[in-house]
């Protein structure tokens, strides 16, 4: 069975600080992990995906996550929030091979609010 | 443009309808899923669907239904039977037989019983 844990279902910052939302995973099996974007009233967007290559994995608009097999995390960062980094944010975890391969499972979410 | 296109985008049912969420992708994917979303408690799994003609129930599929006829196409039908349809539903789709592949997300369509 596979779960996600993102701590902080809001996390606040000021423009141009550092945003870090947190993701821990459980799974039985080697994962493929994915942050998705979703902004209000909209479906989601991919913004990385770790499928076991490089451990950090750069993504679209500046962010990036590091996959650390040791704390079973895959925390999103990027140096300099932008007011236009407001939104929603879901990390997932797939099964890498096996029948469920594609499947997504989910975790709760993380507003983030950029303050001017 | 290729995409998914879901519709409509708001749903008004009334007690003891069924109502039919459509949606369509031109993306050539193989495998289709819709998902529930609901405040604070992230995505869940309805159904998925891998090829033609086969689908697999998932996380919460009571009180729904699906069929996949055509490659592109993958309605979903909430029947009278769901106690508590209002929710924000989102299909996507993705490649078939690689792990690892990016699931694609339509704009969702926003079901509201009334």
């Amino acid at each position: 069975a596979q779960s996600v844990t993102q701590l902080g279902s809001h996390v606040s910052v000021s423009e141009g600080a550092l945003v870090l939302l947190r993701c821990n995973y459980s799974s039985s099996v080697p994962p493929y992990l994915f942050w998705y974007v979703q902004y209000p009233n909209q479906g989601l967007q991919l913004l990385l995906k770790y499928t076991s290559a490089a451990t950090l994995v750069k993504g679209i608009n500046g962010f990036e996550a590091e996959f650390k097999k040791s704390e079973t995390s895959f925390h999103l960062t990027k140096p300099s929030a932008h007011m236009s980094d407001a939104a929603e944010y879901f990390c997932a975890v797939s099964r890498a091979g096996g029948t469920s391969y594609g499947k997504l499972t989910f975790g709760q979410g993380t507003i983030l609010t950029v303050h001017p | 443009d290729g995409g998914i296109t879901q519709s409509p985008k708001y749903l008004f049912r009334k007690e003891g309808q069924n109502v039919t969420l459509s949606c369509e992708q031109n993306l050539n994917h193989d495998a289709m899923y819709w998902y529930r979303q609901d405040p604070g408690q992230g995505l869940r799994l309805i159904y998925y669907s891998q090829i033609v003609n086969d689908f697999q129930k998932g996380d919460i599929a009571e009180g729904y239904s699906v069929s996949r006829e055509k490659k592109e196409s993958f309605p979903l039908t909430v029947t009278s039977a769901q106690k508590n349809p209002t929710a924000f539903y989102l299909c996507a789709s993705s490649m078939y037989r690689t792990s690892g592949n990016t699931i694609y997300f339509g704009e969702g369509s926003w079901l509201t019983v009334v």
